[in-house]
């Protein structure tokens, strides 16, 4: 199983500028989520999902956008990028039960200049 | 507003030390505590923990949680440099997990 697997590993952004980052995962898990972690911070759910069509916002939503069309997708979007949005982006996925925890992907590096 | 702290942020160690790592919380419908170790990438996931008292153990990594006090530790004995990570202590309550913002552990050879 490839687990969840997030696509890219690194971009660079200019100010102003949109992209998606995309998540999927085959272990056919209900919820997924979006973290951000910044430099010596924890993680901060920036959005969820806990069945396909149906998302929420975490702590951190502004400047961001989420779907979830399939339980195996789920893409996360900015849209005019700033530079406060410079950080590690990570997608993570665990099952209904969640008593297994979550389970992450290798992180997007997103630097926006 | 739920919150989940770590303490310390950091510490240096040397090998064969044993150290404890504090994660306390603060938060509405608690359901479990998560501790993961972070080495420069993903987080991994170490131990779930729902009950009070009881120790989960794993090789000489140990938890135990205490929700009256509403606190965990995390042990780690006779470290070693591959310990060497960021632990991160997670809060599921209802459909989110929380983070604390981590301990920092450096092992010294």
């Amino acid at each position: 199983n490839a687990g969840v697997t997030q696509t890219p590993k690194f971009r660079i952004l200019k100010i102003g500028q949109s992209m998606t980052l995309q998540c999927t995962q085959d272990m056919n898990h209900n919820y997924m989520y979006w973290y951000r972690q910044d430099p010596g911070m924890g993680l901060k759910l920036i959005y969820y999902s806990v069945g396909a069509g149906i998302t929420d916002k975490g702590e951190v939503p502004n400047g961001y956008n989420v779907s979830r069309s399939t339980t195996e997708d789920f893409p996360l979007r900015l849209e005019l990028a700033a530079p406060s949005q410079t950080s590690v982006y990570f997608c993570a996925s665990s099952s209904a039960s969640q008593y297994t925890g979550a389970i992450f992907g290798s992180g997007t590096r997103l630097t926006v200049v | 507003e739920d919150k989940v702290v770590q303490s310390p942020l950091s510490l240096v160690v040397h090998e064969g030390d044993t150290v404890t790592l504090n994660c306390s919380y603060e938060v509405t419908n608690f359901r479990s505590l998560l501790w993961y170790k972070q080495e420069k990438k993903a987080p991994t996931f170490l131990f779930m923990l729902t009950s009070s008292g009881i120790e989960k153990k794993s090789g000489r990594l140990s938890s135990i949680l205490d929700k009256k006090e509403l606190f965990s530790i995390l042990n780690i004995t006779a470290t070693q440099t591959g310990d060497s990570a960021v632990y991160l202590c997670a809060v599921l309550t209802g459909n989110q997990f929380y983070f604390g913002t981590g301990t920092s552990l450096t092992v010294i050879p």
